[in-house]
């Protein structure tokens, strides 16, 4: 089935590492988003990348990265810049000005 | 600054009622609002409204949009368990060849047997 697969679903590190999380879609979407989730805060977009080899920040970039080399995968690092980095983060895809699809979330805490 | 705002924040209902949730919205360049249903991981997408006054329905669901008071309502008649869910709201606004998104903080709807 056609779908978003973001991994890993939990994952925790120490304070000073780098994490990435990784974002697969086999739905042929042109554009990929990356949001971030906390309570009480709904979705707040991180990055988004429109094409292969192209990427823009949203709203809250800092202390992030990404790269989009294949059309099927976006992987958000979360950099040891990121002050507060725990958070449910959730991978979504588009095609053109069409619904995001969202993939099932990863959740991360910084111990 | 754009924003999207969500009411109630929550909602405990009994099985049957009809519930109506609000988003109002100010979005510079807007294009279309959306709502999607949280379960507990993925959202997922029920309604896209582009057009104000034209009713989208689907089931149980339905809901409007009124683009000249900035203001959307989401509409579960007959609600039933299977109804809880966070309720997100998002803005759509031109940015490029996508859709650049503003979520509002959604609604908790609790529906008791």
């Amino acid at each position: 089935d056609g779908g978003i697969t973001q991994s890993p679903k939990y994952l925790f590190r120490k304070e000073g590492q780098n994490v990435t999380l990784s974002c697969e879609q086999n739905l042929n979407h042109d554009a990929m988003y990356w949001y971030r989730q906390d309570p009480g805060q709904g979705l707040r977009l991180i990055y988004y990348s429109q094409i292969v080899n192209d990427f823009q920040k949203g709203d809250i970039a800092e202390g992030y990265s990404v790269s989009r080399e294949k059309k099927e995968s976006f992987p958000l690092t979360v950099t040891s810049a990121q002050k507060n980095p725990t958070a449910f983060y959730l991978c979504a895809s588009s095609m053109g000005r069409g619904e995001l699809f969202f993939g099932e979330g990863s959740r991360l805490t910084v111990l | 600054e754009d924003k999207v705002v969500q009411s109630p924040l929550s909602l405990v209902v009994h099985e049957g009622d009809t519930v109506t949730l609000n988003c109002s919205y100010e979005v510079t360049n807007f294009r279309s609002l959306l709502w999607y249903k949280q379960e507990k991981k993925a959202p997922t997408f029920l309604f896209m409204l582009t057009s104000s006054g034209i009713e989208k329905k689907s089931g149980r669901l339905s809901s409007i949009l009124d683009k000249k008071e900035l203001f959307s309502i989401l509409n579960i008649t007959a609600t039933q368990t299977g109804d809880s869910a966070v309720y997100l709201c998002a803005g759509a606004f031109y940015g490029g060849a996508t859709n650049k998104l503003i979520f509002g903080t959604g609604t908790l709807l609790a529906v008791q047997p």
